[in-house]
């Protein structure tokens, strides 16, 4: 069963424009929240987090926004650039629990035109 | 910066062979997590430790057993290696002890059954 999911396999923009990448969530107990980009053949690199405590989280050109009652999360980036183009994994994690370990939606792959 | 180092990077082993994959953590993290990536899926969480001990348990097969050593490196153990398998499998480290501390990940290690 999938806690976290990615709606989206893929997502073209053009260079400069916003990117959009959406995730949802089922479980309640997830309180903290991470997008990890990913290109072939390396391990997923962390980009930015969000507890549950908060609503927005930003980080230069990226912007994580959580909406806690409809369990979805995205990943905001503007300006888009064709270094973005890569994997973008959602992760989440219910810590309250006293666990930390991650559960990853299946993905969305940037293409980002020049 | 020292990152999260994995061994092999490739590995290809017959059915019903072993396999030992390596993990050393980044310096001072004292957690470490193991995933397994199949073709076109999502990490899939295995197992995890901290401070040497069973932390948590995710969809480890019986088959596979891993254990943390003293100095935090942790070795995942595989036997009777079945083609499904074949994967890239990943491990993270984070450092605990309250706050939210991301996992960062190795550059994974291909394993390959045939």
């Amino acid at each position: 069963d999938q806690q976290v999911k990615q709606n989206s396999p893929s997502l073209s923009v053009q260079e400069g424009r916003i990117s959009i990448l959406n995730c949802d969530y089922t479980n309640s107990m997830f309180d903290y929240f991470l997008w990890y980009k990913k290109y072939p053949a390396e391990g997923p690199t962390f980009l930015i987090s969000i507890s549950s405590i908060k609503d927005k989280n930003e980080d230069g050109r990226f912007t994580v926004f959580l909406n806690k009652s409809a369990k979805h999360l995205s990943l905001h980036i503007v300006p888009s650039q064709p270094g973005d183009s890569a994997v973008y994994f959602c992760a989440a994690s219910a810590r309250r629990t006293g666990a930390n370990n991650l559960f990853f939606g299946t993905g969305t792959r940037l293409t980002v035109i020049p | 910066a020292a990152g999260v180092i994995q061994s092999p990077r490739h590995l290809i082993k017959e059915k019903r062979e072993t396999a030992t994959l390596k993990c050393y953590p980044i310096p001072r993290h004292d957690t470490v997590y193991w995933y397994q990536q199949g073709p076109g899926q999502d990490p899939q969480f295995l197992i995890s430790f901290y401070e040497k001990m069973q932390s948590d348990k995710g969809s480890i097969p019986d088959r596979f057993s891993a254990q943390q050593f003293s100095d935090y490196h942790s070795e995942l153990n595989m036997s009777s290696l079945e083609l499904g398998d074949s994967a890239l499998y990943f491990c993270a480290s984070s450092l605990s002890g309250g706050g939210n501390t991301e996992a960062f990940f190795g550059q994974g290690t291909r394993l390959t059954v045939v």
